[in-house]
């Protein structure tokens, strides 16, 4: 089964609205978690990142998210989405076991409607 | 800037032809990795290493071999191409950040086709 799943392939939100990205980590990845985002043609940006401590962190160009142990969740979220924000979010999670290798979900692609 | 490049960007080579990328890193990670990227499937691991010398198998190393000779540099290695190769290929570099964590920085991938 899928370490890090982000159940929802593509996402479209009207310009001004809020986000909500969903990602959920399974007990093969520690409480390790991060979201990058990727542009068109371009290589993996990192949003944001839980060590420990407050479960919400706040991140890049207004995201932040929330981890939630009892959930098995780490979803990201933004108040007010600008056209620019367009592209593809990945969450994840760091391997169990050392190493430091990480387990991606498959990607979230973000339309922002005008 | 502390970076992570790498060559060529774009590829295009024939089946049974061998391919070499090239990964070049300045922050000094001790980590490196080399992932592939394909539709549907997110990132998935191929190759990564812990320092000069070391690789180790990721989740999918059939077809690719790696090389670092040195920490700044991580090479993946198609030996024989096949068109089941065609993708965009990501190195990143990293390292620990605390006893048990740790953070990955990505360069801006290469596109290869294998025809």
């Amino acid at each position: 089964a899928q370490s890090v799943t982000q159940p929802d392939a593509r996402v479209t939100v009207s310009e001004g609205a809020s986000l909500q990205l969903r990602c959920k980590y399974s007990s093969s990845v520690t409480p390790y978690l991060f979201w990058y985002v990727q542009y068109p043609r371009q290589g993996l940006q990192l949003l944001l990142k839980y060590y420990s401590g407050d479960p919400v962190v706040q991140g890049v160009n207004g995201f932040e998210a929330e981890f939630s142990k009892s959930n098995s969740s780490f979803h990201l979220r933004k108040a007010s989405v600008h056209w620019s924000d367009s592209a593809v979010y990945f969450c994840a999670g760091q391997n169990t076991g050392g190493a430091d290798r990480l387990t991606f979900g498959k990607g979230t692609q973000l339309i922002i409607q005008p | 800037e502390a970076a992570v490049t790498q060559s060529p960007r774009n590829k295009v080579a024939v089946t049974g032809g061998k391919v070499t990328l090239s990964c070049n890193q300045t922050n000094n990670h001790n980590n490196m990795y080399w992932y592939r990227q394909d539709t549907g499937h997110g990132l998935r691991l191929i190759h990564y290493s812990y320092g000069a010398g070391s690789t180790e198998k990721g989740d999918i190393p059939d077809g690719y071999k790696a090389s670092r000779p040195s920490q700044e540099n991580f090479s993946l290695i198609l030996e024989l191409a096949t068109p089941s190769q065609t993708s965009v290929y990501f190195c990143a570099s990293g390292d620990r950040l605390g006893v048990n964590y740790a953070e990955q920085f990505f360069g801006p991938g290469t596109r290869l086709t294998v025809l």
